[in-house]
């Protein structure tokens, strides 16, 4: 069964400091897709990026990062000069692409708090 | 612009109350997901559907039941409530059947039961 584990629960940082949160996940599934949502304190889950197995390129948005390595079955984000509006819950979350389920296995969430 | 939205964001009820929480979509997706949210835990499925009138357990569907009589609605019913569900509730929906689609989430009702 896919399992998608993060293991920090909160980090806490200073403005300007780059932060990297991490994503483990698992599954048998040869075809698959990482997924990761912000979740500010209004509540609604906004999504930030899907990758698919076969792609391990590195992607960058401004100042996020993403890193999947298949090897460690890792897909982890990184925030470069972290900013109050970065402070927010990230999930990260896996779709298999054999189950037919269509719907996401998410993370516990990790919790950024930026400090101005 | 895509949205979805859910009836209250804010609910407080009694146990053994039937309780509904209704999400509405507006783009005309075909998946719609009912998840709950409690701390330390992250999003579980309840329950999804895939078409008007259809519908598949999640991860925890126990005391819950689900209702799609139009495809841009999706209700969650709870028929007699209890203290342990508590939690937050969040409605999504997507188009596709891949697993590539991205889901798009409402903003999430936070219900208290007494």
């Amino acid at each position: 069964a896919q399992k998608v584990t993060q293991a920090q629960t909160e980090i806490s940082v200073v403005e300007k400091e780059d932060v990297t949160l991490d994503c483990v996940y698992e599954t048998r599934d040869t075809t698959y897709y990482l997924f990761w949502y912000k979740q500010p304190p209004s509540g609604e889950l906004v999504f930030l990026i899907r990758r698919n197995s076969f792609d391990e390129q590195n992607e960058i948005s401004g100042r996020y990062s993403w890193n999947f390595q298949k090897s460690t079955s890792s897909f982890n984000f990184t925030i470069t000069a972290s900013q109050v509006v970065d402070s927010a819950v990230y999930f990260c979350a896996l779709s298999e692409a054999s189950t037919g389920r269509r719907a996401l296995t998410f993370g516990s969430g990790t919790r950024l708090q930026v400090q101005p | 612009d895509v949205k979805v939205t859910q009836s209250s964001r804010y609910l407080v009820k009694r146990t053994g109350e039937k309780v509904f929480l209704e999400c509405v979509q507006d783009m005309d997706h075909e998946n719609m997901f009912w998840y709950r949210q409690d701390p330390g835990l992250g999003l579980r499925l309840i329950y999804f559907s895939y078409d008007v009138k259809m519908k598949e357990k999640g991860d925890i569907p126990e005391g819950y039941s689900v209702s799609r009589e139009k495809k841009e609605r999706f209700s969650l019913i709870l028929e007699s409530a209890s203290t342990n569900q508590t939690s937050m509730y969040l409605c999504a929906s997507s188009m596709g059947s891949s697993g590539q689609e991205t889901q798009y989430f409402g903003p999430g009702t936070r219900l208290l039961v007494l």
